[in-house]
């Protein structure tokens, strides 16, 4: 059955650095894949997409990759702040079909 | 910019009651969705319609149900409420289908079936 893993648990780094999150699939082969962002109490909210054709999106300090051989996305936030706390969501999709989410990485930026 | 709203924000039910879920969105989008968020687990879609008059099962449609006789309005009706479907519930809309283009979800409803 289909399978989306991301980190299970929460990801803490300082202010300033970049964090990098992963988002690993199996028994699925995607044609767009996108990140939301969820903060606690609130619905998600939509960061990015991609589509299995590119490699690599970027938006102000955000970067996503999108590896098909690998099976594997990652999206990267630069030069982060505490204001960028929150749980990260990974979803996929076929085309025309519905989004398939994982579970989410907790990401928590320490000044 | 109302976007996807949901009512209400919380509500405690007793086992077998009833309710309804409502959800509208004000972006004209075609394409609407029901989702439910356990702790520690993804969202689930729960029903989805692809315009007035047309809807279909999602992944978890077991004691649920919908219709959607406008554009704008997807309630979710639970008939015979039982403690496994104490969840967070979304509703999402979005232009076309989903995964070519960006869903917006509605603040979530919490429910608790005691």
């Amino acid at each position: 059955s289909q399978k989306i893993e991301q980190n299970s648990e929460a990801l803490n780094i300082q202010e300033g650095k970049t964090a990098t999150l992963t988002c690993n699939y199996t028994n699925y082969s995607p044609a767009y894949l996108q990140w939301y962002r969820q903060d606690p109490g609130r619905g998600p909210v939509f960061l990015l997409l991609i589509r299995e054709n590119e490699k690599e999106k970027r938006k102000e300090r955000l970067k996503v990759t999108f590896d098909t051989t690998l099976k594997q996305s990652l999206f990267h936030i630069t030069a982060s702040q505490p204001a960028d706390s929150a749980t990260y969501l990974c979803a996929l999709s076929g085309y025309g079909n519905k989004l398939v989410f994982g579970a989410g990485t907790i990401l928590r930026v320490k000044s | 910019n109302a976007g996807v709203t949901q009512t209400p924000k919380f509500r405690i039910l007793k086992i077998g009651q009833s309710m309804t879920l409502q959800c509208t969105q004000d972006m004209n989008h075609n394409y609407m969705y029901w989702y439910r968020q356990d702790p520690g687990m993804g969202l689930k879609l729960i029903y989805y319609s692809v315009g007035a008059g047309i809807t279909d099962k999602g992944e978890v449609p077991n004691g649920y149900n919908v219709s959607r006789s406008t554009t704008e309005d997807f309630p979710l009706r639970l008939e015979l409420a039982a403690p496994s479907q104490t969840s967070v519930y979304f509703c999402a809309s979005s232009y076309s289908s989903q995964g070519a283009t960006e869903a917006f979800f509605g603040q979530g409803t919490r429910l608790t079936v005691v």
